[in-house]
Order: C-alpha cells, then structure tokens, then sequence
C-alpha cells in the first residue's frame, strides 16, 4: 500500500527518557513534516524537510531533533522527556508542486 | 496567534440533515484551503480543498463554500450520515516557499450524526 507510515503506534515512556518515532513514506514526495495534537486536538507544525533540508522548525524545545536519513524517511528524537511532551505525532509528506498534504496514522506518546 | 479560527467546536445532526462548519481567517497570503476529516486513532485524511479563485467546490455530498471578501470559508455536508462522524478541521497554507506549504489548522469540530 502506497501510504505514510509511523512506528511505533503507541509509546508510553517514564520522565527523563530518551525516546524515537519513525516515519516512512513511499508516495515519491520530497518534503516531509511533523505535527503535533495536543489533548484538545489542536493541529501544530514542528518541523518541516524538503529533500533531506531542515526547512521549517517551530520554536520547538531543542530536546526534539529530528533527523532526515533520505526523503522518504523523517525521523523525531526526543530527549529527557517531559510530561507536556503526551500528545500524538503525526508525520505527514507532500510532492513540491502540489499542495496535497498526506498524514501518517500517529505515534500517540505517554510520558508518566 | 491562531491564523484560522473555526466555529463551532462541537455539532450534532439528524441523519440526513446539513451539517456547516465555519472558519475566518485574517492572512490574505493563504491561497489554499483544505479541510482534514480525522477518525478516533487515525490521522486527518484530506477531504476537500478550494483556492480562493472559486467561489464553491463540491464532491460527492461535500461542498466548500469560499468568500474571499469576508475571508471566511465554510463545509457543508449535505444528507449527513452516521459514518460521517468525526472531528473535521480546518486549514490554510500559502505559495511562499519559505513555508513549504504549512498548514495553518483551526481547533476543530466535532460531528455527531444521530441515526
């Protein structure tokens, strides 16, 4: 299936740990994204790739390093997590040119 | 600052009634407007999109209603289903490159369809 995919699919995580969430996407697109939706489901960019370029980052806590291996795949490090990191991440990708913008399933992390 | 606002934040209709979701926005560089349809679990799938050179999109039972003047833009859903629950947003993104296309999104509504 042609899609955005994320791993794992939920990660649940102590204060203080050090943790990651994949995305692959195999729709041919060169620019990547990754969102986060706090409890009341608000939609915000973090960061943005375009073809392996750091393009966008959202005032987003240095603790979050994401990385782009190739362009179809954005990863997001997290470090020393905080209990205001619990939200769900959401990968999503698009092709330059179109402004269609297609979301990953999410990572639905827990920091207790 | 929330580049697009939507209204309202929760919305029940009778199966086979209108649904209308509303949002404002203030920066006249948007020039793309999608709305994202999201299930409990799942991400936002998008749903339908209009550029403000129309003033109506439909597809299917979805229609976007778009008045460039007001800045304001609305989707309707006509013979609303019980499938059709789910929480919709919302979006706005512009041409510049430096964005590379950002979306912009509003807070969300959620459609409960009563069978």
């Amino acid at each position: 299936d042609t899609a955005v995919s994320q791993t794992p699919k939920y990660l649940v995580t102590q204060m203080g740990n050090d943790k990651s969430i994949k995305c692959e996407q195999n729709l041919g697109h060169d620019t990547m994204y990754w969102y986060k939706q706090d409890s009341k489901k608000f939609l915000k960019i973090m960061f943005s790739y375009n073809n392996k370029e750091l393009i966008i980052n959202e005032t987003v806590p240095n603790r979050f390093s994401p990385k782009s291996p190739d362009k179809a795949h954005l990863n997001l490090h997290i470090n020393s997590l905080e209990l205001g990191d619990s939200a769900v991440y959401f990968c999503a990708s698009k092709t330059s040119g179109r402004r269609e913008q297609y979301f990953g399933p999410g990572t639905r992390l827990t920091v207790t | 600052q929330q580049q697009v606002k939507q209204s309202p934040q929760s919305l029940i209709v009778q199966k086979g009634g209108i649904s209308i979701i509303n949002c404002a926005y203030e920066n006249t560089a948007f020039d793309y407007f999608p709305w994202y349809q999201q299930f409990p679990g799942k991400g936002p799938a998008l749903l339908i999109a209009i550029r403000p050179d129309v003033s109506e999109k439909k597809e299917g039972r979805f229609t976007i209603s778009f008045n460039k003047s007001a800045k304001q833009f609305s989707l309707h859903i006509m013979d609303s289903q019980p499938g059709d629950s789910a929480t919709y947003f919302c979006a706005a993104s512009t041409a510049q490159s430096s964005t590379l296309g950002r979306l912009y999104f509003g807070r969300g509504t959620q459609l409960t369809v009563w069978p």
